[in-house]
């Protein structure tokens, strides 16, 4: 079955510098949430979209954007990358809008590193 | 503040032990529930999810969990646990399009 995909898996980048992570729903999931999960910590919720529109928003840096595109892939852009970035950043997605209750389903994640 | 506790932070089991881990959530209202296991450098997989109906739920693996609608808590059971079962185990609630999860309990399992 599909699956959650996200790329790319590990990034390595410098300090300032800009990151792009992408995240491909399962088809037909009309949802997608970002979340940030630092070293030892639990997931932070950073924002999510539904049918392609921004449906909530966490603790995301100004610096940090994200969009879902026609396709309902969604991208996550973070620009001005600082140590303090270094995570792993989960995209999941659900299909909300049938009403009924339903679950997220997790990408493996992008590992990401700023040095 | 609305919030999902897991209490205990780190557990340190043998095999064959029973595992029991708490999870409180302050949110009112009707909330979905769910038991997320992160193994080691993977990402979060579902173990089992409370939506509606029996409040003792199956999931894989042999875990179950209960929700307590009086005490606010969905805690995450097994009777024995194995080797394998070490992770890291996640509560999460959902509210209006949003998963909020708990801090996470580590597992570890002694062979």
């Amino acid at each position: 079955a599909a699956g959650v995909i996200q790329s790319p898996r590990h990034l390595i980048k410098e300090k300032r510098e800009t990151a792009t992570l992408k995240c491909y729903p399962i088809p037909r999931h009309d949802t997608v949430y970002w979340y940030q999960q630092g070293p030892g910590q639990d997931p932070q919720f950073l924002i999510s979209f539904y049918e392609k529109m921004q449906s909530d928003k966490g603790s995301i840096p100004d610096r940090f954007s994200a969009q879902q595109f026609s396709d309902y892939h969604s991208e996550l852009n973070m620009s001005s990358l600082e140590l303090g970035d270094s995570a792993l950043y989960f995209c999941a997605s659900s299909l909300e809008g049938t009403g009924r209750n339903t679950e997220a389903f997790f990408g493996q994640g992008t590992r990401l590193t700023v040095v | 503040a609305q919030s999902v506790s897991q209490h205990n932070h780190h557990v340190i089991l043998s095999e064959a032990a029973s595992l029991e881990l708490g999870c409180n959530y302050s949110y009112g209202g009707t909330v979905n529930l769910f038991w997320y296991v992160q193994y080691p450098g993977q990402h979060l997989q579902l173990l089992l999810k409370y939506f509606s109906g029996d409040p003792l739920v199956k999931g894989i693996k042999g875990f179950e969990a209960e929700f307590i609608k009086s005490k606010f808590s969905f805690n995450l059971r097994k009777p024995s646990v194995q080797w394998s079962d070490t992770a890291e185990y996640f509560c999460a609630v959902t509210k209006f399009n949003k998963f909020y999860f708990g801090s996470g309990t580590k597992l570890n399992v002694k062979p």
